[in-house]
């Protein structure tokens, strides 16, 4: 069965300094993988997407993630962090957009 | 208007009472999903329509949820004899046709209390 994993649940980093949240998963065949984020009071917005091809995406906001098969991972990414990137973070596997299976979530908050 | 619309965006409710729950797609797009996002959890789906085809109602937790969608444009979530477990967000999606990789547009959510 589908399945996907935040391991952080709540994440603290300093304005400017890198950040990398964790997402592993379990599919059974190819995944498309996504990130998505929900800014306090905004519905749903996507960072980026994997399909296949080059295994590191870039995003909107200078995020990137990478495609890890190896390691079940998609780990998303960012070199220099904005007190605006505060949010909760969704990382998402599927077949298609329908029955997109989404993680639990990671909480972002960002010090001055 | 530009973005999915979702009214109310609160509702308190009382346990036994039965709600619904409106979402206004993006005009033109075919597609519309109903998520759950409960305290701690990640977002469940609910249901999937795709233009006339049959809903996807493989995520509906019992059969208290039911929703459906009039003209292939707004949807409405009814949840029957609501339950406190029921609280949660609700959180409806459009997108252009349910293809492959496309983006999903999200509302901003009904917040559904249960007392």
């Amino acid at each position: 069965a589908q399945s996907v994993t935040q391991p952080d649940i709540h994440i603290t980093v300093s304005e400017g300094a890198s950040l990398e949240l964790r997402c592993n998963y379990s599919y059974g065949a190819t995944p498309y993988l996504f990130w998505y984020v929900q800014s306090p009071g905004q519905g749903l917005q996507l960072l980026l997407k994997y399909f296949s091809g080059d295994t590191l995406v870039q995003g909107i906001k200078g995020f990137e993630a990478e495609f890890k098969r190896s390691q079940s991972s998609f780990n998303l990414r960012k070199p220099s962090v904005h007190w605006s990137d505060a949010a909760e973070y969704f990382c998402a596997v599927g077949p298609n957009t329908d029955k997109l299976i989404f993680g639990t979530g990671t909480r972002l908050q960002v010090f001055p | 208007g530009a973005g999915v619309s979702q009214s109310p965006s609160n509702k308190v409710t009382e346990k036994g009472k039965d709600v619904e729950l409106r979402c206004d797609p993006i005009s033109g797009h075919t597609a519309l999903y109903w998520y759950r996002q409960s305290l701690g959890q990640g977002l469940e789906f609910l249901i999937y329509f795709q233009g006339n085809s049959a809903p996807d109602k493989s995520g509906l937790p019992s059969d208290r949820f039911s929703a459906e969608r009039t003209g292939g444009s707004v949807s409405t979530l009814t949840i029957q004899r609501t339950q406190q477990e029921d609280s949660a967000v609700y959180l409806c999606a459009s997108s252009l046709a349910g293809s492959l990789g496309e983006k999903l547009f999200f509302g901003s959510g009904t917040q559904l209390s249960v007392l």
